[in-house]
């Protein structure tokens, strides 16, 4: 079946603009997480969704920064007033949190530029 | 929360050596270890794992192990190949559900 899909793939956006990102995770999968990787660096956690649970916002690294997840599906996140440190590749995954399935399956991710 | 280190940061073998990676984590409550590889350019992949009842797993050249007391697992690939160069992450997930990566080991197979 179809994989995590994420869009846009690249986005180029001015310095103090918003910006959404897209994650279509694999149907049926109840977990949904957003990741941030910088360039050369690891998987920085952002939030975390699970059903019809509060979602995990531990990683937002601001307020400029949110998380939404419609009819458990998809999900878009949101930058605020976006800055340069935003820059990075943002990555989601989902995984099938039942029966101790835990992997997680990752999307292509969304590299964003801001100038 | 969880905080997991993963050493080296970088590793050059000769193909057809040995490589191992190691992680440590700090909350003893996590109890399912991945690791993922990532090549350039492309999304981090699943190439095996761990939970916490289990001390190590074997999937062809690649094997996991878990030291539950010590609070560290390992990955070991045998008889590498260049295709195996690539950054390697560990993680682990705890009671939360929430996984907590590892800074990443940038594995290169010369030949």
């Amino acid at each position: 079946g179809a994989g995590v899909s994420q869009s846009p793939s690249n986005k180029v956006t001015e310095k103090g603009k918003d910006v959404e990102l897209r994650c279509d995770p694999i149907s049926g999968h109840t977990a949904l997480y957003w990741y941030r990787q910088s360039l050369g660096q690891g998987l920085e956690f952002l939030i975390y969704f699970q059903g019809n649970s509060a979602p995990d916002k531990s990683g937002l690294p601001s307020d400029r920064f949110s998380a939404e997840r419609t009819g458990g599906s998809v999900s878009t996140l949101t930058i605020q007033r976006t800055q340069q440190e935003d820059s990075a590749v943002y990555l989601c995954a989902s995984s099938l949190v039942a029966g101790g399935k835990n992997e997680q399956y990752f999307g292509p991710g969304t590299r964003l530029t801001v100038t | 929360g969880e905080n997991v280190e993963q050493h080296p940061s970088t590793l050059s073998v000769q193909e057809g050596d040995s490589a191992v990676i190691k992680c440590t984590y700090s909350d003893s409550a996590s109890n399912y270890f991945p690791w993922y590889k990532q090549e350039l350019g492309k999304r981090p992949q699943l190439i095996i794992d761990i939970r916490s009842n289990v001390g190590e797993k074997k999937d062809q050249r690649i094997a996991v192990t878990l030291n539950k007391t010590a609070k560290h697992f390992s990955l070991h690939i045998t008889e590498t190949q260049p295709e195996d160069s690539a950054v390697y992450f560990c993680a682990a997930r705890g009671l939360g559900q929430n996984f907590v990566f590892g800074p990443g080991t940038r594995l290169s197979v010369l030949p």
